[in-house]
C-alpha cells in the first residue's frame, strides 16, 4: 500500500529559530517527491520537487532533501518566520499515471514570537 | 505562474440542498483536473479525476451520483455536492497540471485552488 508518512505532527518554535520535518514513504513505483505548505482554508502551495536522482534542493530559505534508498526526505526551514506557519505537507507521486498523488498528513508548524 | 481559482471560497447550505462548486484554470488550459477533499487536520484525499469531454473518473468508495462532476470546458470544472448532508461538510480542493511535458513521471507542476469550505447545516 502506497503511504507517506510525516513527523513530528505538530511543532512549535520562536521566530528566528531552524526545524526539520521529515517525510517516510512507501511507493512504488516512485516518480518525484514534492513539499507543499498550506496555510490554513487556503489550497497547497509547492515549496520543491525532486526527482530520484536529486538529494537536496532549495528555495529560499526551504531546503528538502531526499534518500531514495532510505525512503525519506526531509524539509529544512532557515531563520523561522512567523508567516511560515502552516501545514507543511509531503507528496510523493506514483510512476504509474498521469499525476497520481499520495499525500502525507502533514506537519502543523507554529512559529511564535 | 498557473492559477488555479473556485467559486464559492465558502458556502453554508441546508441539508437536503446541492451545491456547485467550480474550478477554474486561469491562463492555461487543463484537459484534466483533480478534485480533493480535506477534513480538519487531516491530508488531502484524492475523490475523482474530472476530464474535459469524458466521465470522470471516481476513486474508490466515492459515489459518483452523490459527487457529480463536470468538465464542460478546458478551463472549468464542477463539482456539485447533491443532496447535502452534514457529513459532507468539508473542505474540497481542486488541481490542475499546466500543459507541457505530460504523462508518466511528469514533473508538471500541479496546481492548486484555494479550496471551498462547504458546511452543511
Amino acid at each position: 500500500k502506497n503511504q507517506v508518512e510525516q513527523s513530528p505532527q505538530s511543532l512549535i518554535i520562536l521566530e528566528g529559530k531552524n526545524c526539520t520535518l521529515q517525510c517516510n514513504y512507501t511507493v512504488s513505483p516512485f516518480s518525484n517527491l514534492r513539499w507543499y505548505k498550506q496555510d490554513t482554508g487556503r489550497g497547497p502551495v509547492s515549496l520543491t520537487i525532486m526527482t530520484f536522482s536529486e538529494n537536496t534542493k532549495s528555495n529560499g530559505r526551504y531546503t528538502a532533501t531526499l534518500d531514495a534508498d532510505t525512503k525519506q526526505s526531509s524539509l529544512h526551514i532557515t531563520a523561522s518566520q512567523l508567516s511560515d506557519s502552516a501545514s507543511y505537507i509531503c507528496v510523493v507521486s506514483v510512476n504509474t499515471g498521469f499525476q497520481k498523488l499520495v499525500f502525507g498528513t502533514g506537519t502543523r508548524l507554529l512559529v511564535s514570537p | 505562474g498557473a492559477v488555479v481559482s473556485q467559486h464559492p471560497s465558502r458556502v453554508i447550505c441546508k441539508s437536503g440542498t446541492s451545491v456547485k462548486i467550480e474550478c477554474r484554470s486561469l491562463d492555461f488550459q487543463a484537459t484534466t483536473m483533480f478534485w480533493y477533499r480535506q477534513f480538519p487536520k487531516k491530508s488531502l484525499m484524492l475523490m475523482a479525476t474530472s476530464n474535459e469531454g469524458s466521465k470522470a473518473t471516481y476513486e474508490q468508495g466515492v459515489e459518483k451520483d452523490k459527487f457529480l462532476i463536470n468538465h464542460a470546458s478546458l478551463t472549468l470544472s464542477t463539482l456539485t455536492v447533491t443532496s447535502a448532508h452534514p457529513e459532507d461538510s468539508s473542505f474540497y480542493i481542486c488541481s490542475a497540471p499546466p500543459p507541457g511535458l505530460a504523462g508518466v513521471g511528469s514533473l508538471n507542476e500541479q496546481f492548486f485552488g484555494p479550496g471551498t469550505r462547504l458546511t452543511v447545516l
